[in-house]
């Protein structure tokens, strides 16, 4: 089974329009770190955004937030008042285990219209 | 501050070549290291990651070989290259200290097999 699975190959969102892309996850731990990354055409893997499975409250940086929803096991990256600079593929990942390994899904890619 | 450095940028190899990818971390001591490749359009597969000095996991078996002879330098070698080694090579650190723990990326090396 996929351990992360983005079921949104390609998104088109407005600009100014907030645009939610979709992660899902699977793991038997506990204890578990998921991670939003954004990756624009330069290939550079840019942190954005990082929730803990013991965290209680939603993530927040800036203009990204992270919805996560347990016991469904998703973490759905929510990006609000969308940006031209936005246009990127995103990558939701995870990271369990003993040696702390991280699976990445395979991305969305996002596409800002002006 | 912590920086992360990758070498070449871009390679170009014929099938059958030798192949030495280098990358180094500063600011920081006994990170966890890891190696992924991309293929175009996809996502992050991981290849390699590393604890310690000369302690490697691999994740995909494969013609490829990583190494960590100093705690802040992760190699990525291969005796023959394949075509299918073609790919965008990132190198990536953690820290070990509870958190988060997000990954950090460097540039990335493409990689074309001819």
């Amino acid at each position: 089974a996929q351990k992360i699975t983005q079921t949104q190959p390609g998104m088109f969102v407005q600009e100014k329009e907030a645009v939610t892309l979709d992660c899902t996850y699977d793991t038997s731990d506990q204890s578990y770190g998921l991670f939003w990354y954004k990756q624009p055409s330069s290939g550079e893997m840019i942190f954005l955004i990082y929730q803990g499975s013991y965290d209680e409250q939603n993530a927040t940086e800036g203009r990204y937030s992270l919805n996560f929803q347990k016991a469904r096991k998703s973490a759905n990256l929510v990006i609000s008042a969308s940006q031209l600079g936005d246009s990127a593929m995103y990558f939701c990942a995870m990271r369990e285990g003993f040696y702390q390994k991280v699976t990445f899904g395979t991305g969305t890619k996002l596409q800002v219209i002006p | 501050s912590q920086t992360i450095h990758q070498w070449p940028a871009t390679l170009v190899q014929p099938v059958g070549s030798p192949l030495s990818l280098e990358c180094t971390v500063e600011g920081t001591s006994n990170p966890n290291l890891y190696w992924y490749r991309q293929a175009a359009g996809r996502g992050l597969q991981l290849l390699f990651y590393s604890v310690g000095i000369g302690q490697i996991s691999s994740e995909v078996p494969q013609n490829l070989s990583a190494s960590r002879p100093q705690d802040r330098q992760f190699i990525l070698s291969s005796k023959k290259l394949l075509l299918s080694d073609s790919g965008f090579y990132l190198c990536a650190w953690s820290g070990r200290a509870t958190g988060r723990r997000e990954q950090f990326f460097g540039p990335g090396t493409r990689l074309t097999v001819l």
